[in-house]
């Protein structure tokens, strides 16, 4: 299978700290993307990282991607109550017209106030 | 609010019956993806579409079934269900295919009893 796995998988932490999530994958990749899912709802898309990049920003999002170790990391930066929910790391392989998304298993991620 | 929209949110039915989801997607988004989401398996992709043809397919079992309308939305059909069907089911669309970011709607939970 080319689903991902992704480390830990529950996280829990005091608001203003970082959270650091994992995600390795099998097969090589045309782009990795990081969702989030409040419990039940559905996911939010946070940030893409083509296979030729090697880090992104977006707020207080970090993501790094690393191809020789088919791995990635989400970093949250400064983490506030409302960022409790579940992370997952999709990623597209292979010819990028189909576009399908190859889920990890997810961090569930609780934030305390 | 993704844009894209999903109906019915809750569905509950039972053994041996045949449903069918709805799926509108973005406006201007030609791919429209299925997945399912359970506790056991995790977010599965099922199947895509892309102005109206079949693009790729995922672990769609055989009593399932898609398609896609001349006016982009998407229904997925659902036959002779099975307890182990139970789950949420997401659309997503994108305005590609895999190079962008995919918007997912809010699911549908399908509850079979």
């Amino acid at each position: 299978s080319q689903q991902g796995e992704e480390d830990p998988q529950a996280l829990s932490i005091q608001e203003g700290e970082n959270a650091t999530m994992n995600c390795s994958y099998k097969t090589s990749i045309n782009n990795l993307q990081w969702y989030r899912q409040n419990s039940g709802r559905g996911l939010v898309h946070l940030i893409l990282i083509r296979s030729n990049e090697r880090e992104k920003h977006s707020g207080r999002l970090r993501v790094t991607l690393d191809t020789s170790k088919k791995s990635s990391s989400l970093l949250i930066t400064a983490s506030r109550a409302a960022d409790t929910a579940s992370y997952f790391c999709a990623t597209v392989h292979g010819s990028s017209n189909t576009g399908k998304l190859i889920f990890g298993q997810g961090t569930t991620l609780q934030v305390k106030p | 609010d993704s844009g894209v929209t999903q109906t019915p949110k809750h569905l509950i039915t039972a053994t041996g019956q045949r449903v069918t989801l709805r799926c509108s997607p973005r406006s201007g988004d030609l791919s429209v993806y299925w997945y399912q989401q359970s506790l056991d398996q995790g977010l599965q992709f099922l199947i895509q579409y892309y102005n109206g043809e079949e693009r790729a397919k995922g672990n769609i079992l055989e009593r399932f079934s898609a398609q896609q309308f001349p006016d982009l939305h998407s229904e997925l059909n659902l036959s002779s269900l099975e307890l182990g069907d139970s789950a949420l089911y997401f659309c997503a669309s994108s305005a590609q295919g895999g190079t962008t970011e995919a918007f997912f709607g809010q699911g549908t939970r399908l509850t079979v009893v």
